[in-house]
């Protein structure tokens, strides 16, 4: 079963105006990543945030990670048309659980209206 | 320019012809992955490896096998496809050994199973 779950499922805003989404897992981890898709292509990776930073940026992204509450979430300000995508949140386990498997969130679909 | 290539892109089968959907990297990366996207489950992991020789099973790994005899390759066989195998498929890889690191991915193969 997926342990990383997103929110919204999908989120549609305007053009100038922030996206926030929110993701949950259940085990400890290395780090956690964010990936972008559009429509039925590659992942393209955004930003990692590693289990001992609580923020990070990068350009008009920022995560924070919360390892007590076992959730990050992911503002793009300023939103674009072009922002218009699939985001994936991936957790990357820690070395002391035993596996290797990352586990992507079901995603959530962000439609930013010109 | 370094990139993650996956053939065929598209592919329309046949219950029970054996298939293959070959992977390479260009990278020298230690990691491989597969992964199938389905509607409404985000990417699960079918299997990776975590160098020559050494694979194991994501969460959804029936009906599948996988083999990486070079560190650049790591194919995916469908032995007796089936319908419930029709899906998006991605394969990455990453640096393993070096801290945390991103996940790259190839554009993706389609299959049809009828």
């Amino acid at each position: 079963s997926q342990q990383g779950e997103e929110d919204p499922q999908a989120l549609s805003i305007q053009e100038g105006e922030n996206a926030t989404m929110n993701c949950s897992y259940k085990t400890s981890i290395n780090n956690l990543q964010w990936y972008r898709q559009n429509s039925g292509r590659g992942l393209v990776h955004l930003i990692l945030i590693r289990s001992n930073e609580r923020e990070k940026h990068s350009g008009r992204l920022r995560v924070t990670l919360d390892t007590s509450k076992k959730s990050s979430s992911l503002l793009i300000t300023a939103s674009r048309a072009a922002d218009t995508a699939s985001y994936f949140c991936a957790t990357d386990p820690s070395s002391t659980s035993g596996t290797y498997k990352y586990i992507f969130g079901t995603g959530t679909r962000l439609k930013v209206l010109a | 320019e370094a990139q993650v290539t996956q053939n065929p892109r598209y592919l329309i089968t046949v219950t029970g012809k054996k298939l293959t959907v070959t992977c390479s990297q260009n990278m020298n990366h230690e990691y491989m992955s597969w992964y199938r996207q389905d509607p409404g489950l985000g990417l699960r992991q079918i299997y990776y490896s975590m160098n020559v020789e050494v694979t194991d099973k994501g969460d959804v790994p029936e009906g599948y096998k996988v083999s990486r005899k070079e560190k650049r390759n790591f194919p995916l066989i469908l032995e007796s496809p089936s319908p419930n195998q029709t899906s998006l498929y991605f394969c990455a890889s990453k640096r393993q050994g070096a801290g945390n690191q991103p996940q790259h991915f190839g554009d993706g193969t389609r299959l049809s199973i009828l």
